[in-house]
């Protein structure tokens, strides 16, 4: 059973850098899971932050960023505003046309 | 405008059955694969099922294998998710959502289904 591990919750400063991470319960993340980031305000549909990695979706600001930290797939909010206090997953790539989801990160902004 | 649209959600009974709408619009639609995912209430989200631009290939989570069935008709724009032996622990949002490039990236505004007695 694989368990893509995400913080359950996490704070910033206003104007502040935070790094949430996706990680695997056993084995490292690489480009080969395509990471993606996804931001849900509650009662609201996901929104499409990240994909392939690093990869901003359209009209995504440029202070959202991903990448690779060590073994994990990283989401990096740079200069956090207000409205970045959302929930935020992760999901990896399976191969075979299978997802994993993380549990997602409660980002608090105060 | 690109958008999905989900319909079809309601209250079932725990054994029931139900099937979800998915209608796709501003995007061509047979191109693409696409997905469901649900979100229990309070939960995260979870990985339903996959299904080929074609149809040619598909694939369930082991929690609904062998009692959901996605599926989908391109001259209609439109997915499908049949759900059969209802449980407890289906009741969720459902969302559809285009793969693009291994990821999600075109998302409906979701559908409720209640499975209780």
């Amino acid at each position: 059973q694989t368990v893509v591990t995400q913080e359950p919750s996490f704070s910033v400063s206003p104007g502040g850098t935070v790094t949430l991470t996706c990680g695997l319960s056993s084995g490292s993340v690489s480009t080969s899971y395509y990471p993606s980031w996804y931001q849900q305000t509650p009662g609201q549909a996901p929104r499409t932050l990240i994909y392939s990695t690093n990869t901003r979706s359209s009209a995504v600001p440029d202070r959202f960023s991903g990448s690779i930290l060590g073994n994990k797939a990283a989401l990096t909010i740079t200069g956090a505003q207000a409205d970045d206090e959302s929930d935020y997953y992760c999901v990896l790539y399976m191969g075979s046309g299978i997802w994993v989801f993380g549990g997602g990160t409660k980002l608090t902004v105060l | 405008e690109v958008q999905l649209v989900e319909s079809g959600g309601g209250l079932v009974q725990p054994g029931g059955s139900l099937r979800l709408s998915c209608a796709a619009s501003g995007f061509t639609f047979s191109s693409s694969g696409v997905n469901w995912v649900r979100q229990a209430p309070g939960k995260g989200l979870e990985w339903v099922s996959y299904i080929t631009s074609s149809s040619s290939t598909i694939y369930y989570a082991d929690s609904v294998k062998g009692r959901f069935t996605i599926s989908r008709d391109n001259a209609k724009n439109s997915l499908y998710l049949q759900m059969n032996s209802l449980r407890d622990e289906d009741t969720a949002v459902y969302y559809c959502a285009r793969a693009f490039q291994k990821a999600f990236d075109i998302w409906g505004q979701g559908t409720m289904v209640t499975v209780s007695s």
